[in-house]
């Protein structure tokens, strides 16, 4: 399964948008992108999911450059609350959908 | 989404006991479930996959007479820790799988935190 590298900490203000990038060079045709979130004691808790172009929902966007490499999630004005660590994750569903999972972002958000 | 269940949250035992975390899918069929461990300020650490009606797959490491895996039906999985010692303590979490277009999503449960006294 395809690594991904992303940065280990990133600190944002109330109302800002956060953009955190990921790389995944080695991504294969058939793999796809996922991000979690994940607060202190508890499982992780599905964000999004894509493999190309742009994917929005209610809480966050996914952008993914046509070569598919790398990967930004983009959390629109976050919140104190949306303090937590964001795992990026490439899924191969040629593997049965096993994930390895990278070290994560602790994204912190002050007033 | 999907809706996980974790039982226990949380469980403290002696050293030597055995201890099982129960794993449920609660509004969908999951023939596959995951089991993870988590230090702190860690990842999270596949630890085998279950699938129902057959023996788990582990993950190079871990010794499944340790953790025993028991996935029998569509809704539930059960890792049992025997013999527990203090090494065991860790972060342990479930997730279950549920097709979604021509992709899967996992969704995990709460976890259980295991202390070993």
């Amino acid at each position: 399964l395809a690594k991904t590298t992303q940065p280990i900490s990133m600190d944002s203000y109330e109302g800002q948008e956060v953009n955190i990038t990921c790389s995944h060079n080695n991504i294969a045709t058939n793999d796809y992108i996922t991000w979690y979130q994940q607060f202190p004691s508890q499982g992780p808790r599905f964000i999004i999911q894509g493999y190309k172009t742009k994917v929005t929902n209610e809480v966050a966007s996914l952008f993914i450059p046509a070569d598919r490499k790398s990967s930004t999630l983009s959390l629109p004005r976050v919140s104190l609350s949306d303090t937590a660590v964001y795992y990026c994750l490439v899924v191969s569903a040629d593997s049965n959908y096993q994930l390895i999972w990278g070290a994560g972002t602790k994204l912190i958000i002050k007033p | 989404g999907a809706v996980v269940s974790q039982h226990p949250s949380r469980v403290i035992c002696k050293s030597g006991t055995s201890v099982k975390i129960e794993c449920r899918s609660l509004d969908f069929q999951a023939t596959t479930m995951f089991w993870y461990r988590q230090f702190p300020k860690q990842s999270l650490m596949l630890m085998a996959t279950s699938n129902e009606g057959s023996k788990a797959t582990y993950e190079q490491g871990v010794e499944k007479d340790k953790f025993l895996i028991n996935h029998a039906s569509l809704t539930l999985s059960t890792l049992t820790v025997t013999s527990a010692h203090p090494e065991d303590s860790s972060f342990y979490i479930c997730s279950a799988s549920i097709a979604s277009g021509t992709n899967e999503k996992l969704f995990f449960g709460s976890g259980t935190q295991l202390s070993v006294l």
